[in-house]
């Protein structure tokens, strides 16, 4: 069974750093793009970013690209997201999600909620 | 980026009732590979959202043929027939075909 565990959100002060792991299992972690996306809590979804299966490749949302950074650790089966420079507008619910057959959003993590606030 | 505008917002129905969600694209999802990257998720309460339709029309693994989606171009349709009360939550469209990945803003279905 395909399982995927958010962790690492909690409280965090405007300009502060953060990393989020998420770990996997189920599967060959190394087989599979895999992607972040979060969601606000008025319930907007927002796609952040993927990374290639062997980690060799990012893409992002340009919105994000300069505070945000997607990474793999393959011998771990964890992927991370690291947060620079937080703001309030990044207060949301961070999910990783597995791609099949190239086509991403297949499976999702319970997601892990991050606050950004004084 | 492209936008991806969902209608209605939000809609009430019976158990057994039929209900269409619409999902209209500001460009075209077609990619140069001719396939269309357009996704169904519903997001039941307090769970994480599932993905229900890839690529417009394909049922995600355990998906019920209740649902089924169609549409090309920019205009899509998540069809519900016979809505059981387990369907109830916000469905999302999304695609992947543009960089960056977009969500529509999703509809909230309720059972009456």
């Amino acid at each position: 069974e395909v399982q995927l565990v958010e962790s690492g959100g909690g409280l965090v002060q405007p300009g502060a750093s953060l990393k989020l792991s998420c770990v996997a299992s189920g599967f060959t972690f190394s087989d599979y793009w895999m992607s972040w996306v979060r969601q606000t809590p008025g319930k907007t979804m927002e796609w952040i970013g993927d990374i290639k299966y062997d980690g060799s490749y990012t893409n992002y949302a340009p919105s994000l690209k300069n505070r945000f950074t997607i990474s793999r650790d393959n011998a771990k089966s964890t992927l991370y997201l690291q947060m620079s420079n937080v703001r309030s507008e990044d207060t949301a619910t961070y999910y990783c999600t597995r791609d099949t057959m190239g086509v991403p959003f297949a499976y999702w993590g319970q997601g892990t909620l991050v606050t950004v606030s004084s | 980026d492209v936008v991806m505008t969902q209608t209605p917002p939000s809609l009430s129905v019976a158990i057994g009732q039929s209900v269409s969600i619409s999902c209209k694209s500001s460009q075209s999802l077609v990619y140069s590979d001719g396939k269309t990257y357009l996704h169904w998720l519903l997001q039941s309460p307090g769970r994480s959202p599932k993905r229900l339709i890839y690529q417009v029309s394909n049922l995600g693994s355990g998906v019920p043929d209740r649902f089924s989606g169609t549409g090309s171009q920019k205009d899509f349709t998540l069809k519900i027939s016979r809505v059981e009360a387990e369907d109830l939550g916000v469905y999302y469209c999304a695609q992947t075909t543009h960089f960056p990945l977009t969500f529509g803003s999703g509809t909230k279905l309720e059972i009456k």
